[in-house]
């Protein structure tokens, strides 16, 4: 079975600025999809940005960005012109083709003003 | 905005109690997840569902079980709850649709069980 890992159980970044979070994944698979979700105070799950394995080009959404390499198996998020409302955990997951979807720890997210 | 709904979103609950957690989805997805997720911690797979009269359990042992007879709605039951099934419930349906995959999240269910 698939392991997601995100090695940073803790993150800040100054309002304004670009922080990157972490993640990593083993997979036996070739075809597979990526996710970053975010889940605020509130707890409600938010899909913040998917990754297609088949496709090269990075996923963007707005501020947030993926640096997606297959070969090393990481999908790193990348948020730029941090936001206060960026603050909230966020999960990185992965969904094999069996649709088994594995999370990550999480990473937590702290925007200073 | 995704469309599914869980009830209630906060339920205190004394020992031995029989509780049933709600989650109804209005897309129309085959397949729908139920996770539990302690403070601050990752998400577990407890149950899973691939469309009518299918269930299965998750990687984490649960004693809780679950049912689906229509295709919206996916209820988690506790026939006797305990304070160690205190914990963040969190529904989820998702459907591959138009070469996209899409899974969305319901808002959860707190249970504290005292």
């Amino acid at each position: 079975a698939q392991t997601v890992t995100q090695s940073q159980p803790e993150m800040s970044v100054q309002e304004a600025e670009t922080v990157t979070l972490s993640c990593t994944y083993d997979t036996s698979e070739s075809d597979y999809y990526l996710f970053w979700y975010k889940q605020p105070p509130s707890r409600q799950m938010i899909l913040v940005i998917r990754q297609e394995a088949y496709k090269q080009q990075n996923a963007t959404e707005n501020r947030f960005s993926v640096n997606f390499q297959k070969a090393a198996k990481s999908f790193s998020l990348k948020i730029s012109d941090s936001q206060l409302g960026d603050a909230a955990m966020y999960f990185c997951a992965h969904l094999a083709n069996n649709n088994d979807m594995r999370f990550g720890a999480g990473t937590r997210l702290t925007v200073k003003p | 905005e995704a469309d599914i709904y869980q009830t209630p979103r906060y339920l205190v609950i004394g020992t031995g109690k029989k509780i049933t957690l709600e989650c109804s989805q209005t897309m129309g997805h085959d397949k729908m997840y139920w996770y539990q997720q302690d403070p601050g911690m990752e998400l577990h797979l407890i149950h899973y569902s691939y469309g009518v009269n299918s269930t299965e359990k998750g990687d984490l042992s649960s004693e809780s079980t679950v049912s689906r007879i229509r295709t919206e709605h996916f209820p988690l039951t506790l026939e006797s709850a305990r304070p160690s099934h205190t914990s963040q419930y969190l529904c989820a349906s998702s459907e591959y649709r138009g070469g996209r995959y899409e899974q969305y999240f319901g808002p959860g269910t707190r249970l504290t069980v005292t």
